[in-house]
């Protein structure tokens, strides 16, 4: 069974502020990993994605992960925010096999000017 | 490439009526997953479709049910609706089920 731990509920952070929301998950097998962002009333956007190969993954609207097998962590960053990148990031994992989506509680970025 | 469509957007139902929600894939993609997103639990994960056949199930009750046609488009269906099945409900589209999963805008469920 995998499952996966978003550290942070909300983060606050200034407008061209660098920013980290963490992301840790559990699980027995291989898994795939991925993050998500849901604009209000929005279903979800795939940001980015580890499948394999590079650990440092980039992604849309200049954001990064970095994959890290000894930590089981994939951590989210992006250099200098902006104020359009306030909404909610979900961390997910996905075993290598299939199967379903198993998604952290969410971390709420809130960016201010 | 049109992304994944859900319709309707939003729905008001009455305790103890039936819904059924509509989901239309990515073209060329045969897997359909079905999830649950409410603010107490979170995104929680409801069936998966693969080519007409469910392939995983998650823990909800009967009253949750889907089926796949053989265009891949997929329907959900809720009977005997609660107050606490009100969620956004949103499907997800892959094209086999075993990589990235893309997701439509989700359809509003209220039950009053």
């Amino acid at each position: 069974a995998q499952s996966v731990t978003q550290l942070d509920s909300q983060v606050p952070v200034f407008e061209e502020a660098p920013v980290e929301l963490r992301c840790n998950y559990s699980s027995s097998v291989s898994v795939y990993l991925f993050w998500y962002v849901q604009y209000p009333n929005q279903g979800l956007q795939l940001l980015l994605k580890y499948l394999s190969g590079s650990t440092l993954v980039k992604g849309i609207n200049g954001f990064e992960a970095e994959f890290n097998k000894s930590q089981t962590s994939f951590h989210l960053r992006k250099p200098s925010v902006h104020i359009s990148d306030t909404a909610e990031y979900f961390c997910a994992v996905r075993n290598n096999q299939g199967g379903k989506l198993i998604f952290g509680q969410g971390t709420e970025l809130s960016v201010k000017p | 490439k049109a992304g994944v469509t859900q319709t309707p957007r939003y729905l008001i139902k009455t305790r103890g009526q039936q819904v059924t929600l509509s989901c239309s894939p990515i073209s060329g993609h045969r897997s359909v997953s079905w999830y649950q997103q409410t603010p107490g639990q979170g995104l929680q994960f409801l069936f998966e479709y693969f080519s007409e056949t469910q392939r995983n199930k998650g823990n909800f009750p009967g009253r949750f049910s889907g089926r796949q046609f053989s265009n891949s488009r997929s329907e959900m269906n809720v009977s005997t609706l609660e107050l606490g099945d009100s969620a956004l409900y949103l499907c997800a589209s892959s094209s086999n089920g075993d990589t990235e999963a893309f997701f439509g805008q989700g359809t509003r469920l209220t039950v009053v």
